[in-house]
């Protein structure tokens, strides 16, 4: 079946710091990939997504490439904010008529002054 | 459009009780679903509606859960002689039926503890 792995967490940068949380995946065919997030207190958001190989999700400063020959879909900022603290999942959504996410365990950020 | 309320957001009950918990869906959105979080975990799918019809269902869905969605608007979860073992955060999600692209948008949850 469909699974994520995503790194362990925590994950604490200073400020303006290089982010980069892996992400990992196992399907058959051609999922699309997403990245959500969680901030303190609220539901579950999305940040970005890539529907098919090579495409590149953007937005808020935050990327993410969908590599098929490595499986996976890495989220990158180049300078993380104190505002960016939250917790981080990455999920797929199976080809075809499959219509539920699989997310991974999720990756919490500190980011500090 | 406020997005997808669930209500309650909190819920402490004695193990054995049932509880019902309810999710108000995006007004134009005719698919539904439910998912359950455990701390420290992401997400799992628990089961999904298009319009009043449930399509799927995930096997962690036990014979103590039950979920409606009667006119094809607000939906309903509802767990029979509740266990430790249910606690959790349980979360709505919509979306169009626009395709399979579809960005799913959750609501806050309801937190659900089980003493």
């Amino acid at each position: 079946g469909n699974s994520v792995t995503q790194m362990e967490g925590p994950v604490t940068l200073s400020e303006e710091a290089f982010l980069t949380i892996n992400c990992t995946y196992t399907a058959t065919g051609y999922p699309s990939l997403f990245w959500y997030v969680q901030y303190p207190g609220e539901g579950l958001q999305l940040l970005l997504k890539a529907t098919k190989a090579d495409d590149k999700g953007s937005n808020k400063g935050f990327e993410a490439t969908y590599r098929k020959e490595t499986t996976s879909f890495h989220l990158e900022k180049g300078s993380v904010q104190v505002s960016d603290s939250a917790v981080y999942f990455c999920a797929l959504r199976g080809p075809g008529t499959a219509s539920k996410l699989t997310f991974g365990t999720g990756t919490r950020l500190q980011v500090t002054l | 459009d406020t997005g997808v309320s669930q209500d309650p957001r909190h819920k402490i009950t004695k193990r054995g009780q049932n509880v019902t918990f309810r999710c108000d869906p995006i007004s134009e959105h005719n698919r539904l679903y439910w998912y359950r979080q455990t701390l420290g975990q992401g997400p799992e799918f628990l089961t999904y509606f298009q319009n009043e019809a449930q399509l799927e269902k995930s096997r962690l869905l036990s014979d103590r859960f039950s979920a409606e969605r009667p006119k094809g608007s607000f939906s309903t979860l509802e767990i029979q002689r509740t266990e430790q073992g249910d606690s959790a955060m349980y979360l709505c999600a919509s979306s169009q039926d626009r395709g399979p692209y579809n960005e799913q948008f959750f609501g806050p949850g309801t937190r659900l503890t089980v003493l």
